[in-house]
């Protein structure tokens, strides 16, 4: 089945500085790549996906890149403020129809104002 | 609004007891699923349900049972055969059944042990 692998697990940034965070995914046939950000006692909400058509795709201040011949996956997030201090997963989901969704263990971002 | 509500929020188990934590959504969505999450680990699917009146094991099925009887609804029991229970469980729904599409999820259930 399919292996998602997340890092870092967890990442400080100065705000107004950008964080990345960076997945590996093993299953090539995977196509649907989102990202949901937890904050506590909550559940995720997803902030942006990509699909893997595409090898990009922005909203503001998020972005997503995608590399298929190396199965990996990027969530960029630029000018970082203190409301973006959460917990970020990423997902990776197989082939076509309502295939489920492989998670990574997470990322613990803060922002230091 | 539409959403997904999952009840109680917090919820305490006996050794021995089930307990069957509440999943509803009126997003009118198809695909209900069930997850656990654990702390520093990344969200394991428990069950999920393409459509009413039929439910597939996810990767940790062992020790959990669900029913679809209605559309909106997909409660969770979690038996006493499950022997480490205690986790925040989420649901989630989404809207179709081919296609990916996103899930949506409730704020979860923080399920101890007494």
């Amino acid at each position: 089945g399919e292996n998602v692998e997340q890092h870092p697990s967890t990442l400080s940034v100065q705000e107004g500085d950008s964080a990345v965070i960076k997945c590996t995914y093993s299953d090539s046939a995977s196509n649907y790549f989102p990202w949901y950000k937890q904050e506590l006692g909550k559940g995720p909400q997803l902030i942006i996906d990509i699909r893997s058509n595409v090898g990009e795709k922005k909203d503001q201040r998020i972005a997503v890149t995608l590399n298929k011949t190396a199965k990996h996956f990027s969530l960029h997030i630029t000018e970082t403020q203190p409301e973006d201090s959460a917990v970020y997963f990423c997902a990776a989901s197989g082939q076509g129809g309502n295939e489920k969704l492989t998670f990574g263990t997470g990322t613990r971002l803060t922002i230091i104002p | 609004d539409g959403g997904i509500t999952q009840s109680p929020k917090y919820l305490f188990r006996k050794e021995g007891q089930n307990v069957t934590l509440s999943c509803e959504q009126n997003l009118n969505h198809d695909a209900m699923y069930w997850y656990r999450q654990d702390p520093g680990q990344g969200l394991r699917l428990i069950y999920y349900s393409q459509i009413v009146n039929d439910f597939q094991k996810g990767d940790i099925a062992e020790g959990y049972s669900v029913s679809r009887e209605k559309k909106e609804s997909f409660p969770l029991t979690v038996t006493s055969a499950q022997k480490n229970p205690t986790a925040f469980y989420l649901c989630a729904s989404n809207p179709q059944v081919a296609g990916n599409q996103p899930q949506h999820f409730g704020d979860g259930t923080r399920l101890s042990i007494l």
